[in-house]
C-alpha cells in the first residue's frame, strides 16, 4: 500500500540554522511528491512539487527538495530559517491518474529566536 | 488573482442544526475536492466532484452532503452536525486528476459545534 512518512511531528532550529525536514514515500512506482505549508487558521499553500523532469526541486521563499529514489526519500531543506517559516509542513504523494493524496502526518516547525 | 474562496472563514452552529459552507474559485478547474481536517491531523478527504460527477469516499458519514451547481461553487452540507464534526474544512481545486496536478487550497472554514 501507498505511504507517506514524515519523520518528526515536530522540529525545532534556531534563526539562520539549517531546516531539514523529512519525507519517505512507500510505492513500488516513484509517485509524484508534494510539500504544502500550512499557517495557524490557514489553508495549504504549494512549496514545491516533484514531476520526475528533475530530482532537485526549487519552491517558493527559499525551499528546496531532492527526490531520491534509492532512499524513497524527498526531504524539504531550507538553508537559513526565518521566524516566518514557522508553521506545518505535509509531505503528500499522488500516482498517475489517481486523484487521491497520501499525506504525511505534518510537521510542525519551530523556529527559536 | 485566480483563487478559491471559502465562506465563511469562521462558522459557529448548534448542535444538530444544519449548516452549509461554501466553496467558490475563479481557476476554472474541473475537480473540486472538500477536506476535512482536525486539529494536528493531516487532510482528509471527504468527496470531490470531477465536473459534475461526484465522488463520496467510502469512509465518509452520510452526515456530510455536497452540491456543485456550476464550475465555480460547491457546497458542503452537513445535516445534523455533532461534536466530533468540529473541525477545519478545506475546499480545493485541480485542473484534473492528472498524477502531477496539484491541488490549490482556499482559506478553509473553522467550524465550532456548541
Amino acid at each position: 500500500a501507498q505511504s507517506v512518512t514524515q519523520l518528526g511531528s515536530h522540529v525545532s532550529v534556531s534563526e539562520g540554522a539549517l531546516v531539514l525536514l523529512r519525507c519517505n514515500y512507500s510505492s513500488s512506482v516513484p509517485p509524484y511528491l508534494f510539500w504544502y505549508v500550512q499557517y495557524p487558521n490557514q489553508g495549504l499553500q504549494l512549496l514545491l512539487k516533484y514531476t520526475s523532469a528533475a530530482t532537485l526541486v526549487k519552491g517558493i521563499n527559499g525551499f528546496e527538495a531532492e527526490f531520491k529514489k534509492s532512499e524513497t526519500s524527498f526531504h524539504l531543506t531550507k538553508p537559513s530559517a526565518h521566524m516566518s517559516d514557522a508553521a506545518e509542513y505535509f509531505c503528500a504523494a499522488k500516482m498517475d491518474s489517481n486523484y487521491q493524496l497520501i499525506w504525511g502526518a505534518g510537521t510542525k516547525l519551530i523556529i527559536k529566536p | 488573482d485566480a483563487m478559491v474562496i471559502q465562506n465563511p472563514r469562521y462558522q459557529v452552529t448548534q448542535f444538530g442544526k444544519p449548516v452549509t459552507l461554501s466553496c467558490s474559485q475563479t481557476l476554472n478547474h474541473n475537480v473540486m475536492y472538500w477536506y476535512q481536517q482536525k486539529s494536528s491531523q493531516a487532510p482528509k478527504l471527504l468527496f470531490h466532484y470531477y465536473d459534475k460527477d461526484f465522488n463520496n469516499e467510502a469512509d465518509t458519514p452520510d452526515n456530510f452532503q455536497s452540491r456543485r451547481p456550476n464550475t465555480s461553487f460547491c457546497f458542503l452540507d452537513i445535516r445534523s452536525p455533532g461534536l466530533g464534526d468540529a473541525a477545519m474544512y478545506l475546499c480545493a481545486t485541480s485542473r484534473d486528476h492528472g498524477g502531477e496536478t496539484e491541488a490549490f487550497f482556499g482559506q478553509g472554514t473553522r467550524l465550532t459545534v456548541v
